[in-house]
């Protein structure tokens, strides 16, 4: 099963952008790229996903690699809100069964 | 409002006891799925449910048993053979099972086994 890579922490400043950085190397053609986000002691929260092409929406922008092997979640403007624990997921296309959650980005807001 | 709703949001068990946890969506979702935290760690599949009276074990079903009689309703039973249940437990829906849709998750079920 494909799996995603993805550092253990980042940092970043209040109102300026973040680039969240997710490997998955062995993803395959009918994979999605799923993020979503949670904060301490809640369910997670759908950020964005898409499959090749760069997405926006209000909340984030998606950018995938040409290959698909590598994606990045970008937060245009920071606030102390999006403080979190990413997780950047594959799905397969047709199989509930194939939905693996990296180990996740926590992302802390430096006021 | 519409939404997912888990009960309880924290339950303390005995060792060797079953126990059920509810999860209840209205928002007329086919799908839904358990899921199983640990500290610091991420999400792990239990179990998956794609239409009423139908579910499919996840990554790690074993110690677990869903049902699914109602669309809305999808209890997950911790049984006895579960070695370690503690854990945060996360139920969530999507309209459908595909790749393409958003999951909606609860607000979880933390378990303590005592």
């Amino acid at each position: 099963d494909a799996k995603t890579t993805q550092p253990n922490s980042m940092e970043s400043n209040e109102e300026e952008p973040v680039h969240l950085p997710c490997n998955h190397s062995t993803i395959s053609g009918t994979d999605y790229i799923h993020w979503y986000r949670q904060l301490p002691s809640q369910g997670p929260e759908y950020v964005i996903h898409g499959l090749t092409s760069n997405v926006n929406n209000r909340m984030a922008s998606l950018a995938i690699a040409e290959d698909r092997k590598s994606s990045t979640l970008i937060l245009h403007r920071a606030t102390l809100r999006d403080a979190a624990v990413y997780y950047c997921i594959l799905r397969a296309y047709s199989s509930a069964s194939k939905i693996i959650f990296g180990s996740g980005t926590r992302l802390s807001i430096r006021p | 409002d519409g939404g997912i709703t888990q009960s309880p949001k924290y339950l303390f068990r005995k060792e060797g006891q079953n126990v059920t946890l509810s999860c209840e969506q209205n928002l007329n979702h086919d799908a839904m799925y358990w899921y199983r935290q640990d500290p610091g760690q991420g999400l792990r599949l239990i179990y998956y449910s794609q239409i009423v009276n139908d579910f499919q074990k996840g990554d790690i079903a074993e110690g677990y048993s869903v049902s699914r009689e109602k669309k809305e309703s999808f209890p997950l039973t911790v049984t006895s053979a579960q070695k370690n249940p503690t854990a945060f437990y996360l139920c969530a829906s999507s309209s459908s099972a595909g790749g393409t849709d958003t999951q909606y998750f609860g607000p979880g079920t933390r378990l303590t086994v005592l």
